[in-house]
């Protein structure tokens, strides 16, 4: 079957503006994740999503950082006054249970 | 939070030269997970470790947990150029969150 897609694949955007990263999970997988990839870095935790709830949000840097999965599948990562310092790739992942969390191929986002 | 180190940062070799990336941790793990990036590409499951003192194999990588589950390892053995990536350990936590290590980014002379 079909693994987790995002997108847009890359976005180009201009400090100040807003933003939103979608994520399509694999069907079927209650858990979804979000992820922020730096270069040279590891994934940084964003927000656990089990179901239509956040479970954690913990990593979100700040307020201008927001996600939503309203249905209990596709998610929206939603980032407002975008900053340079907000560059970076922004992972999805699924998974079922406590296991191999499956990774979507990223947004590249570039904030100018 | 649970934080992992991982050793080395960078590792060269040979094709058919040996690999070994190390993790460690200041704190007893529940379970450890790797995962392999390719260059341009996006984490990929390897395994997931749960055991004191576990180790397991998949064709030429071998994987440790060790007996105090503050540590890991993955040795991959005659490296080949698809073994090109960076190797990531990530502890899961309770809250279901990986905790990435910074990477061991191997590459490979052919």
């Amino acid at each position: 079957g079909a693994g987790v897609s995002q997108t847009p694949s890359n976005k180009v955007t201009e400090k100040g503006k807003y933003v939103e990263l979608r994520c399509d999970p694999i069907s079927g997988h209650t858990a979804l994740y979000w992820y922020r990839q730096s270069l040279g870095q590891g994934p940084e935790f964003l927000i656990y999503f089990q179901g239509t709830g956040a479970a954690d949000d913990s990593g979100l840097p700040n307020d201008r950082f927001f996600a939503v999965r309203p249905e209990g599948s596709v998610s929206t990562l939603k980032i407002q006054r975008t900053e340079r310092g907000d560059s970076a790739v922004y992972l999805c992942a699924s998974s079922l249970m406590r296991g191999e969390q499956f990774f979507g191929p990223g947004t590249r986002l570039t904030v100018l | 939070g649970q934080q992992v180190m991982q050793i080395p940062q960078y590792q060269h070799v040979q094709e058919g030269e040996d690999f070994t990336t190390y993790c460690n941790s200041s704190t007893t793990l529940s379970n450890i997970q790797w995962y392999k990036q390719r260059p341009g590409g996006h984490p990929v499951f390897l395994i997931q470790l749960v055991k004191s003192g576990e180790v397991k194999k998949q064709k030429r990588l071998t994987f440790q947990f060790g007996e105090a589950k503050k540590n890991s390892s993955l040795h991959i053995t005659a490296t080949q150029t698809t073994d090109v990536g960076t190797y990531f350990c990530a502890p899961l936590g309770g809250a279901q969150k990986l905790v990435f290590g910074q990477g061991t980014r191997l590459t490979i002379n052919p």
